[in-house]
């Protein structure tokens, strides 16, 4: 079964700082990756996607991931916080089992922003 | 277009009893997954329908079942509850299931449930 790991439960930076949220896939094959979103009290929104087609994928917000197959990661990057960016975000990789795919989510990382 | 809706957002509900949460998906849109979020497991997969058709299943036990409408509505129901099936239970609806390649899913605001 196919896996993500994201690295650190919770990353802080200071408005107008880089973003870089980590996320290594397990897989043989090429996967199909994704970042999602969850601000308070609501439910995940697509910030991007990797299909194969290229590997810096850019998404919305000005959030971009880069897919690196030698490092088997897909970390997502921003270079200027805003304080809207807080909020916990989410690696997945579509994972075949049986036939069919499902998407299976990382553990997540909750992103602080500070004025 | 309107999104993926999810009724009611808040539910407390007692052990022992049984609660039905329903997810209406987004107009075109035949497939609904749900996922169960909690805080020490994080986001699992319980099922996905695609045209009235549970095509996938997480592991979970059988008090979780589902179901999908003709109209792409889908519920799930989770009877005998118990403390720990307290969570944040998320419904994502996709225009194609998830077995024709990498398709987005669009998520609900989610059925808050408390157990007590």
């Amino acid at each position: 079964a196919q896996s993500v790991t994201q690295l650190g439960s919770h990353v802080s930076v200071s408005e107008g700082a880089l973003v870089l949220l980590r996320c290594n896939y397990s897989s043989s094959v090429p996967p199909y990756l994704f970042w999602y979103v969850q601000y308070p009290n609501q439910g995940l929104q697509l910030l991007l996607k990797y299909t194969s087609a290229a590997t810096l994928v850019k998404g919305i917000n000005g959030f971009e991931a880069e897919f690196k197959k030698s490092e088997t990661s897909f970390h997502l990057t921003k270079p200027s916080a805003h304080m809207s960016d807080a909020a916990e975000y989410f690696c997945a990789v579509s994972d075949q089992v049986g036939g069919f795919q499902k998407l299976v989510f990382g553990t997540g990382t909750r992103l602080l922003v500070s004025p | 277009k309107a999104g993926v809706t999810q009724t009611p957002r808040y539910l407390i509900k007692t052990r022992g009893q049984q609660v039905t949460l329903s997810c209406s998906p987004i107009s075109g849109h035949r497939s609904v997954s749900w996922y169960q979020q909690t805080p020490g497991q994080g986001l699992q997969f319980l099922f996905e329908y695609f045209s009235e058709t549970q095509r996938n299943k997480g592991n979970f036990p059988g008090r979780f079942s589902g179901r999908q409408f003709s109209n792409s509505r889908s519920e799930m129901n989770v009877s005998t509850l118990e403390l720990g099936d307290s969570a944040l239970y998320l419904c994502a609806s996709s225009s194609r299931p998830t077995g024709q390649g990498a398709g987005e899913q669009y998520f609900g605001p989610g059925t808050r449930l408390t157990v007590t």
